[in-house]
Parts: structure tokens; C-alpha cells; sequence
């Protein structure tokens, strides 16, 4: 059974980049045609996605949050990370990782529990 | 980007009741369309995807329809553990992939 588990700080200060850690345990990222997601969740309400790495590191993002975003992957590890640039407050929300079933990028069967990141200085 | 319109915001529904939550598209997004199930402080939890096909270990009471842009999800007999927010998703044109506001199922 495969488990995703997020790490990273629950602050950061605007202006500042936010990284977090995805690790996959019972399962590899370099294993399969498994897509690898970051999806986030203001507090309070509705979800949004924020983009997908490949085993192979091809990457795609939201529009609206690409020039800020930075996705990649450590194999070494097993695990996949997102960095996101110059936040504000807007991206205040809890931050999912997820991994979507073989061959198939658009939706997500196994999910990480979330982690919060708290942007205010 | 393809907006995603659930209604209602809320359900008020009494155990063993049936559920009918609604999800619109701003405009076709063919059957590429998934529900979740979240509850408090947890993830989401994938429910159906293709628009009518229950992923992996879903009950048969969950059931959903449509193609377009309208569909449905239904809950035939609601179980206490079936009180959640729920969000449909489309896939159909992207990126970005968009998510519904949600509707939250309340005990009534």
C-alpha cells in the first residue's frame, strides 16, 4: 500500500519560497506510469491544483501559479518536491500530495494527509 | 479555464435518505469528470471518475451520471460515514485541472 507523507515548514514569510517535501513509502517514484501531484486547499475552502512531475521529470502547473512553481523529483529518495516563489497570503492553505492511478495524470487514488503553510510575516 | 459549479452548498439529509448533489461545467467536458469525498482534516478520497465509474473499494451506493456539462452524484442511502464535502473535478481541458466549490452533505 503505497503512502505519501508532506514535510516542510509551516511558516514562511512573504516574499520568500515555499518548499515542500513529498515522501512515498511502499512504492517508488520511479517505479510504474505514475504521475505525481501537488494540490492545495486554502483554509476553509474549495481545492486547487498546482501541478504534476513524471518519473521521467516532465512537468506541468497551473497557469496561474507557473512562473512560481518548481517541481522535481529525487529518486534516490523517493520522494518529489514543490517549490513555490514570492509568496503572499493567497497561498496561505494546506498543501496535499498525491499520486494518480497507472498511465492516467488528471485525477489522484492515494493521497498525503496535508500539511499547512502559514504565509505572514 | 473550464469553471465548475456545484449546488447545492449545502444538503441537509437524514440517514438511510437519498442524496442528489449537482456539478456543472462552463462548458463540455465530455464524461472526464471525478468526485471526491473529503471529510474534516482529511484528504480527499477519489469516489468516481469517467463521470459513472466507482474507483477502487467504493460502496455501490455511490453512483454517478451525466456527460456535458451537467451531472450528478448520488448517494442512495446515506450512511453516517457518507456526511462530507464532496467536489467534482474535471479533466477534459486542461491544464488547469479545476475543481467545484463543493457541497457539503449535513446530517438533518
Amino acid at each position: 500500500q503505497v503512502q505519501l507523507q508532506e514535510s516542510g515548514p509551516g511558516l514562511v514569510k512573504p516574499s520568500e519560497t515555499l518548499s515542500l517535501t513529498c515522501s512515498v513509502s511502499g512504492g517508488s517514484v520511479s517505479s510504474g506510469s505514475y504521475y505525481w501531484s501537488w494540490i492545495r486547499q486554502p483554509p476553509g475552502k474549495g481545492l486547487e491544483w498546482i501541478g504534476y512531475i513524471s518519473k521521467s521529470g516532465s512537468t506541468n502547473s497551473n497557469p496561474s501559479l507557473k512562473n512560481r512553481v518548481t517541481l522535481s523529483l529525487d529518486t534516490s529518495k523517493s520522494q518529489f518536491s514543490l517549490r513555490l516563489s514570492s509568496v503572499t497570503a493567497a497561498d496561505t492553505a494546506v498543501y496535499f500530495c498525491a499520486r494518480s492511478p497507472p498511465a492516467t495524470v488528471t485525477t489522484w487514488d492515494y493521497w498525503g494527509q496535508g500539511t499547512l503553510v502559514t504565509v505572514s510575516s | 479555464e473550464i469553471v465548475m459549479t456545484q449546488s447545492p452548498a449545502t444538503l441537509s439529509v437524514s440517514p438511510g435518505e437519498r442524496a442528489t448533489l449537482s456539478c456543472r461545467a462552463s462548458q463540455s467536458v465530455s464524461s472526464s469528470l471525478a468526485w471526491y469525498q473529503q471529510k474534516p482534516g482529511q484528504a480527499p478520497r477519489l469516489l468516481i471518475y469517467g463521470a459513472s465509474t466507482r474507483a477502487t473499494g467504493i460502496p455501490a451506493r455511490f453512483s454517478g451520471s451525466g456527460s456535458g456539462t451537467e451531472f450528478t452524484l448520488t448517494i442512495s442511502s446515506l450512511q453516517s460515514e457518507d456526511f462530507a464535502v464532496y467536489y467534482c473535478q474535471q479533466y477534459n481541458n486542461w491544464p488547469p485541472l479545476t475543481f467545484g466549490g463543493g457541497t457539503k452533505v449535513e446530517i438533518k
